[in-house]
């Protein structure tokens, strides 16, 4: 498959604390993206990394990729309410020709104020 | 900010009945794409234009499902006849190229309900 797999399904913390989503996959990746989905809204592109990156910052958001365990994390630090939402990662695998970005089934925070 | 605009937001309808969902992209944006998003799942792409062709529609059911983007601008995806495994949101982004090495920017999205 080269879809990713979110893990936890499920995530509750409290506000100010820091939340941690990871994101593994089988296939050889160009990039990795993640989105965030408000309850029933569309998605906002958050943060792309590339399969050559191993490290990028927004804010208070932190993604890591290790292409050699095909996984990567997005840290949310000092969470706060509004940071409530499922978090979905999406892949590009590599390859010429390759253009549809796939996504897993998402990771949903629950951010208790 | 330019948003990608869709309509309906909502829409209820029976089953064997026909639906039409529309989406504006972003202006200038040349790659469309409409998604179908089943609740407690991610999107999955349904098919992407580049403006006005079609390059990649491997997941449209055709026997239902058509999508257009006459003037490779805004796109109508059609449902005809609706069956309640179409239940879903339906997702419609674009990007300024084809191709996932860049943004995607999401409407909204259409709720459908098939009774």
């Amino acid at each position: 498959s080269q879809q990713g797999e979110e893990d936890p399904q499920a995530l509750s913390i409290q506000e100010g604390e820091n939340a941690t989503m990871n994101c593994s996959y089988k296939t050889s990746i160009n990039n990795l993206q993640w989105y965030r989905q408000n309850s029933g809204r569309g998605l906002v592109h958050l943060i792309l990394i590339r399969s050559n990156e191993r490290e990028k910052h927004s804010g208070r958001l932190r993604v890591t990729l290790d292409t050699s365990k095909k996984s990567s994390s997005l840290l949310i630090t000092a969470s706060r309410a509004a940071d409530t939402a499922s978090y979905f990662c999406a892949l590009l695998p590599a390859g010429a020709g390759s253009y549809q970005l796939t996504f897993g089934k998402g990771t949903k925070l629950s951010v208790i104020p | 900010e330019a948003e990608v605009a869709q309509s309906p937001r909502y829409k209820i309808t029976e089953k064997s009945q026909a639906v039409a969902f529309w989406c504006d992209p972003i202006s200038g944006h040349a790659t469309l794409y409409w998604y179908r998003q089943i609740l407690g799942q991610g999107p999955e792409l349904l098919v992407q234009f580049q403006d006005e062709s079609v390059v990649d529609d491997s997941q449209l059911p055709k026997d239902r499902f058509s999508a257009e983007r006459l003037k490779g601008v805004d796109s109508t995806l059609k449902i005809q006849p609706a069956e309640l495994g179409d239940s879903a949101m339906y997702l419609c982004a674009s990007s300024l190229n084809s191709g996932g090495k860049e943004t995607q920017y999401f409407g909204p999205g259409t709720r459908l309900l098939v009774l």
